[in-house]
């Protein structure tokens, strides 16, 4: 019984390249949150996809991230052009219905050159 | 917005007992609390909702005052598997389908033999 996957697990970019993060949500899972933390910080919420919508992404940056959760296949968090300050771990987390517990998986930590 | 949790770094012997607090200044609908160890997924403990409720198991409980928007981890016979940071997510106003937690800085404990 797989929990929430996401890959890669580490990734470096040099500044002004495309990263795509992955996250596969939990069997029987169709929410789809992710979170940015900085080193000794805590989870800031940035986006809730559901299948094909995204339902707020009030805390997403308007430039240069984008997230999608298509009908088949992973959800996506793409930073283009990214910057120094884009590195942090980014988590997702999924749930079965909405507001129930969040489940994360194990992140991606992204290292920008 | 922000919780503010506390103390923000703890360190105990095997089988002391801690408390760890989670404040709001806005009304909350509930709490939830998670526990990270370095380079991990933050990994649920349990969900709080509002009614002053407590909850536990095995030696990990909680409680919920939402008169005074807090809460807080009760950890007692503490273990060294126990060591991690503790995060408190909150969700604010009558929730009920909210989804959107917000994250403090977390509390770093060190259980030491």
């Amino acid at each position: 019984n797989a929990g929430v996957m996401q890959n890669p697990r580490h990734l470096v970019r040099r500044r002004g390249q495309e990263a795509r993060l992955r996250c596969s949500p939990m069997k029987g899972h169709s929410h789809v949150y992710w979170y940015r933390q900085l080193p000794e910080e805590g989870l800031k919420f940035m986006v809730y996809l559901q299948k094909e919508n995204i339902i707020d992404e009030s805390g997403m940056p308007k430039e240069r991230f984008s997230a999608e959760f298509p009908k088949e296949g992973p959800s996506i968090l793409r930073i283009q052009q990214v910057v120094r300050g884009d590195s942090a771990a980014y988590f997702c987390a999924s749930t079965g219905q909405r507001a129930d517990t969040q489940y994360f998986g194990p992140g991606t930590r992204l290292t920008v050159l | 917005q922000q919780p503010v949790q506390s103390p923000q770094a703890v360190i105990l012997r095997e089988g002391e007992d801690a408390v760890i607090n989670c404040s709001s200044s806005k009304a909350l609908y509930s709490v939830h609390w998670y526990r990270q160890k370095h380079g991990e997924a933050p990994v649920f403990l349990m969900i709080l909702l509002k009614g002053g409720e407590q909850k536990g198991h095995d030696k990990i409980s909680a409680s919920f005052n939402e008169k005074k928007q807090q809460s807080s981890l009760y950890l007692t016979a503490s273990q060294l598997s126990y060591s991690g940071t503790y995060f408190c997510g909150t969700e604010i106003g009558s929730g009920a389908g909210s989804y959107q937690l917000t994250f403090g800085k977390g509390t770093k404990l060190s259980v030491i033999p």
